[in-house]
C-alpha cells in the first residue's frame, strides 16, 4: 500500500534558520505526494505538490519541497524560517485507489 | 466562492445521542471527503464520494457511522448512537477529481461526546 512516513512529531526551530521537516514514501510506481499546513482551529491547507518533472517543487508562503527518488524522501524546506511558519505539516500520498492519505503530521515550533 | 462549508463548527453531547455533521463542498468539485482528526490516530479518511456516489467507506469505524450526499452541494456523516471515543475534529474536504487534485478542506466540527 502506497504511505507515507514523518519521522519527527515535533520540530524546533529559530527564527531565521533554515527549517527542514522530513517525510519519507513507500510507493509502487511514481508517487504524487503532497504537503499541507494546519494552522490551529483550521482545516488543512495545501502548500505543493509533486507529480512529476523537476525535484524541487516550489510552494506557498516561500516553502519547496526536494523530491528524492533514491532515498525515497520528499522533506519540506524553507531557507529562513518565521515565527507565523509555527504550525502542524502534513505529508500526503495519493495511492492506488485515488485516495490521498496523510502522514502522522510534524508539529513545527519556530523560536523568536 | 466562499470554500467548503462545514456545520455545526463544535457540537457537545452526550453518549447514545445522534449527531449529524454537515458539508457544502466548493461549487464545481466533483469528489467529497470526510477525515476524522485525533491525537491518537492522525488524519484518517473515512469515506469519500465521486459525483454523489459513495466509492470507498473502509475508512468507516462502526456501523454507527453513515454518510450520504443526496446531491452535489450537501453531504452529511451521522453517528448514532455516539460514543466518547468518536470524541475528535471532523473535516471535509472536496477536490475536482480522479487522479492528484488539491483538496480544499472545511474548517472542520469539533465532536465532544460526553
Amino acid at each position: 500500500a502506497q504511505s507515507v512516513a514523518q519521522p519527527e512529531d515535533q520540530v524546533n526551530v529559530a527564527e531565521g534558520n533554515p527549517l527542514t521537516v522530513k517525510c519519507t514514501y513507500s510507493v509502487s510506481g511514481n508517487p504524487y505526494l503532497f504537503w499541507y499546513v494546519q494552522y490551529p482551529n483550521r482545516g488543512l491547507q495545501f502548500l505543493l505538490k509533486y507529480i512529476t518533472g523537476d525535484n524541487l517543487v516550489k510552494g506557498s508562503y516561500g516553502f519547496e519541497a526536494e523530491f528524492n527518488k533514491s532515498q525515497t524522501s520528499f522533506h519540506l524546506k524553507k531557507p529562513s524560517a518565521l515565527v507565523s511558519d509555527s504550525a502542524l505539516y502534513f505529508c500526503a500520498v495519493l495511492n492506488r485507489d485515488d485516495k490521498i492519505i496523510f502522514g502522522k503530521g510534524t508539529r513545527l515550533h519556530i523560536l523568536p | 466562492d466562499a470554500g467548503v462549508i462545514q456545520s455545526p463548527r463544535h457540537e457537545v453531547t452526550e453518549m447514545g445521542q445522534e449527531v449529524t455533521l454537515r458539508c457544502k463542498p466548493i461549487s464545481g468539485h466533483n469528489s467529497l471527503f470526510w477525515y476524522r482528526q485525533t491525537m491518537m490516530r492522525g488524519l484518517e479518511l473515512l469515506i469519500y464520494f465521486n459525483n454523489n456516489v459513495p466509492i470507498d467507506d473502509s475508512g468507516m469505524p462502526e456501523d454507527r457511522f453513515s454518510a450520504k450526499m443526496p446531491n452535489a452541494s450537501f453531504s452529511t456523516l451521522k453517528i448514532q448512537p455516539s460514543e466518547p471515543r468518536d470524541s475528535a475534529v471532523y473535516f471535509c474536504a472536496s477536490n475536482l477529481g480522479w487522479g492528484a487534485n488539491v483538496l480544499t478542506f472545511g474548517a472542520g466540527s469539533r465532536l465532544t461526546v460526553l
